[in-house]
């Protein structure tokens, strides 16, 4: 089983409103990636959890904050967004991210922020 | 200079016909190559992954990596209007980061 799955599918939120995005794998994987997509664009990496610990955290606003409860789980908890963060938010999990094992994306969240 | 150069086409090809996608990439280091699949608003799927340089075919799928000229390369057979989709190559040097390309817009028309 290679499935990442991602809740909620569609997001539409107030500028004021806090929200979360929730990822889940049960492939035994130890590192969890969160990226943005904008349409026609490549994903960028916003964060990577290896071994439920922060890695990386590529400069994004701190209006985004991440959580990693258990090697399973991931969230991205949004708060105070801007209608430019509109985007698919797309998880993705590796086994072991520094044997450069490879990435299973989940299908990702659209956001609309108004 | 981006790492991964990508040509994001669109590219339209007869059903049947031999697809070439094409990257070039800029960093020596790197060691692992990827290709997604991409259909409209999903997420990326893994289609094949390379360490080094060399073929690898999966039915009608086959990557080329050329370490030599910094070349990445997916050739599809025989292709199929459900090949339509966007195709990302990616690479990684074994660490964090994959490197993503633009993405090249395949069309397949029936």
């Amino acid at each position: 089983d290679t499935e990442v799955t991602q809740t909620p599918k569609h997001l539409v939120m107030g500028m004021t409103n806090k929200k979360s995005l929730k990822c889940e794998q049960h492939m035994g994987h130890r590192a969890m990636y969160w990226y943005k997509q904008k349409a026609k664009k490549p994903p960028e990496l916003m964060f990577v959890y290896s071994y439920e610990k922060l890695s990386i955290n590529e400069s994004v606003p701190s209006r985004f904050s991440p959580e990693c409860p258990n090697s399973s789980l991931l969230n991205l908890h949004l708060h105070a967004l801007q209608p430019e963060d509109s985007a698919l938010y797309l998880c993705a999990s590796s086994q072991d991210s520094s044997r450069g094992d490879t990435q299973y994306f989940g299908p990702g969240t659209r956001l609309t922020v108004l | 200079q981006k790492e991964v150069e990508q040509d994001p086409g669109p590219l339209s090809v007869p059903e049947g016909a031999i697809v070439s996608l094409n990257c070039t990439y800029s960093n020596s280091a790197f060691q692992y190559f990827m290709w997604y699949r991409q259909y409209s608003r999903k997420g990326p799927e893994l289609l094949m992954y390379t360490y080094s340089s060399g073929n690898k075919e999966d039915g009608r799928f086959t990557a080329q990596v050329d370490k030599s000229s910094k070349y990445i390369s997916l050739f599809i057979r025989d292709s199929q209007p459900s090949d339509s989709a966007t195709y990302l190559c990616a690479s990684h040097t074994g660490g964090f980061k994959t490197i993503f390309g633009a993405g090249t817009r395949l069309f397949v028309k029936a």
